[in-house]
């Protein structure tokens, strides 16, 4: 299934590196998430984009910075990052954020490791 | 704070046995109820979802779940599971609340044994 794609697929970096996380969507959607996996843990959700607008941000430290420049594409900018952000980044989209029947659909996951 | 509960973290289980997972969720109002299925490499794939009326829902790969909301539950079952079948197994809910973040269980390890 190639409805929301993800890149890179694998990300090693260091402390005092900066990267950006890549996310698409190619299911017409409006809605956009961005989830954080970690071993042991339950899905945690990071931010929510509706329309290109963030609606939600789930305390998340500020070196995740999201980007949402339209609706099919949404990015998660990462600086100084630490070793225990290591974790799968996982992309996700629905039709109307705040729909009562809406479904969510995930893309591949990027695998982070901070050194 | 609502919460998402799944029973087991791992499961074993020979080829053609049946299997039930149990989730729980602790939140009074109207709830959207999901399972997603994570099989070894691939990503988050929809098994099935419940949204109101027949409180069982079918889903894919022969999947199912009951909604039984005076327990506040929404159990996976499948009656005989296949070797395909191992994967991490997520139960999700949404409240009306908050329509969109879903909030997911810890996650149970299905390992079906050929």
């Amino acid at each position: 299934e190639t409805g929301v794609t993800q890149t890179p697929r694998h990300l090693v970096m260091g402390m005092t590196n900066k990267k950006s996380l890549k996310c698409e969507q190619h299911l017409g959607h409006n809605a956009m998430y961005w989830y954080k996996q970690s071993a042991k843990k339950p899905l945690e959700l990071m931010f929510v984009y509706n329309f290109k607008e963030q609606t939600e941000n789930n305390s998340v430290p500020s070196r995740f910075s999201p980007e949402c420049p339209n609706s099919s594409h949404l990015f998660l900018h990462l600086h100084t990052l630490q070793p225990e952000d290591s974790a799968l980044y996982l992309c996700a989209s629905s039709q109307d954020g705040t729909g009562r029947t809406d479904t969510q659909y995930f893309g591949p996951g990027t695998r982070l490791t901070v050194l | 704070a609502q919460s998402v509960s799944q029973h087991n973290h791992h499961v074993i289980l020979s080829e053609a046995a049946s299997l039930e997972l149990g989730c729980n969720y602790s939140y009074g109002g109207t709830v959207n109820l999901f399972w997603y299925v994570q099989y070894p490499g691939q990503h988050l794939q929809l098994l099935l979802k419940y949204f109101s009326g027949d409180p069982l829902v079918k889903g894919i790969k022969g999947f199912e779940a009951e909604f039984i909301k005076s327990k506040f539950s929404f159990n996976l079952r499948k009656p005989s599971v296949q070797w395909s079948d191992t994967a991490e197994y997520f139960c999700a809910v949404v409240t009306t609340d908050s329509w969109g973040k879903l909030q997911f269980g810890a996650g149970t390890q299905v390992v079906v044994t050929p």
